[in-house]
């Protein structure tokens, strides 16, 4: 039961356009949701969330969308940059009454490659 | 640089036999997860540690166990190893004051059962 998904497992663009990484997620009792990235040898590491009470995140050049009536969220990137070049995870939470519960449910990733 | 170390970095363990997998911790992060990561896959919630105990757990047998120590460092075991048990193991963990997002993941450990 997979209950984050990231359908496109690579995405390939060139340096300065935007890139657009997208996610979907079926538990509706998800109310946190994270972008992670990753280099080969290492761990994840955060990038940019949003709570389900916004529909909009900006940080710099990353930039993540979320819309609740589709259950659908989407990474941007402007401008992408060769740096940028790794494997892009989507993961959702959900708070449990204000507890510190770090449960994470990952999707499985979207390699994505920028081209100078 | 996350502060969280992970070891062995690889391992090769033969199936049925037990496997222990190290985390050091940042000072102060009393809180761990585990994360399973199969080939091509996101990871995958194994469980949690707060304060010394489980406080979570994901869809994991009971032949996978934890250990949480007072100096931040805790361990995963894992016993009667099954070939489907070859992953990377990632350990995480986070402070008092952060947040679910700000979980600090370790570089993982590449266990291979043959």
């Amino acid at each position: 039961d997979q209950q984050v998904k990231q359908n496109s497992p690579s995405l390939s663009v060139q340096e300065g356009r935007i890139s657009i990484l997208n996610c979907d997620y079926t538990n509706s009792m998800f109310d946190y949701f994270l972008w992670y990235k990753k280099y080969p040898a290492e761990g994840p590491t955060f990038l940019i969330s949003i709570s389900s009470i916004k529909d909009k995140n900006e940080d710099g050049r990353f930039t993540v969308f979320l819309n609740k009536s589709a259950k659908h969220l989407s990474l941007h990137i402007v401008p992408s940059q060769p740096g940028d070049s790794a494997v892009y995870f989507c993961a959702a939470s959900r708070n449990a009454g204000g507890t510190s519960y770090g449960k994470l449910t990952f999707g499985q990733g979207t390699i994505l490659t920028v081209h100078p | 640089e996350t502060g969280v170390t992970q070891s062995p970095t690889h391992l090769i363990k033969t199936r049925g036999q037990q496997v222990t997998l190290r985390c050091s911790s940042q000072s102060g992060h009393n809180t761990v997860s585990w994360y399973q990561q199969a080939l091509g896959q996101g990871p995958q919630f194994i469980f949690q540690y707060y304060r010394e105990e489980e406080n979570g757990r994901g869809n994991f047998p009971p032949r996978f166990s934890g250990l949480q120590f007072p100096n931040y460092s805790s361990e995963l075991n894992v016993n009667a190893l099954e070939l489907d048990d070859s992953a990377l193991y990632l350990c995480a963990s986070r402070g008092p004051r952060d947040r679910d997002n700000e979980q600090y993941f370790g570089p993982g450990t590449r266990l291979t059962v043959t």
